[in-house]
């Protein structure tokens, strides 16, 4: 059973502070994906990292893939409110469609 | 365009009954997959079906069924509901290509009483 362990699980910080969140896995993955979900929807869809050592950039926020493809980071520089979520990271197998979803980060923003 | 639809958006059941939950993708996405996210965790794969034909499914007993339609739409079917069945099933539509980007809905939130 592959699993996504995402950290931290609770994160609470001041608008305007940085912060990152983890997801790794001891297994590889051909992608990952980063979702964020507000309570009572479904999780949109943020980006998508396919090659190992990836780096992509959404304005304030970064994803970054693993060498290996085993893990994944999301950081967002100078936090707003508008990012308070519940922030998922879900790894696709090779010639699986299933996505494999880490356990999530609830972030809150404080004004 | 829309997006993914589901309904209903909320149902309420009680143990031993069954449920049908329906999903309808986006325009054009010929691959639809469901999601059980009990509260506080993340989605768990029960299904994924593309073009009627199941193509794959999570670790969930056979009182769970889906299936697809012509037009792409599916259905999934709950039997002898249990209370830890509660939960959000979301579907998701399947745009394809290189990274298989799944678009998600607003979900249908199930509970058990």
């Amino acid at each position: 059973t592959q699993l996504l362990e995402q950290s931290p699980q609770f994160l609470s910080i001041q608008e305007g502070e940085n912060l990152t969140v983890y997801c790794n896995s001891s297994s590889v993955f051909s992608s990952l994906q980063w979702y964020r979900q507000e309570p009572g929807e479904g999780p949109v869809l943020l980006v998508t990292v396919v090659t190992g050592g990836e780096v992509k950039k959404l304005k304030r926020l970064t994803f970054q893939f693993g060498d290996a493809r085993k893990d994944s980071s999301l950081h967002i520089t100078a936090a707003q409110t508008g990012d308070t979520g519940l922030y998922l990271c879900a790894g696709e197998n090779f010639g699986n469609e299933k996505l494999t979803f880490g356990t999530g980060t609830r972030l809150t923003i404080i004004p | 365009d829309a997006g993914v639809t589901q309904s209903p958006t909320h149902l309420i059941k009680t143990r031993g009954q069954h449920v049908t939950l329906r999903c309808s993708p986006i325009s054009g996405h010929k691959s639809v997959s469901w999601y059980q996210q009990v509260l506080g965790q993340g989605p768990q794969f029960i299904f994924q079906y593309y073009e009627k034909e199941e193509r794959g499914r999570g670790n969930f007993p056979d009182r769970f069924s889906a299936r697809q339609f012509p037009n792409y739409s599916s259905e999934l079917n709950v039997n002898a509901l249990l209370l830890g069945d509660s939960a959000l099933y979301l579907c998701a539509s399947l745009k394809g290509g290189e990274a298989n980007e799944q678009f998600f809905g607003p979900g249908t939130r199930l509970t058990v009483l």
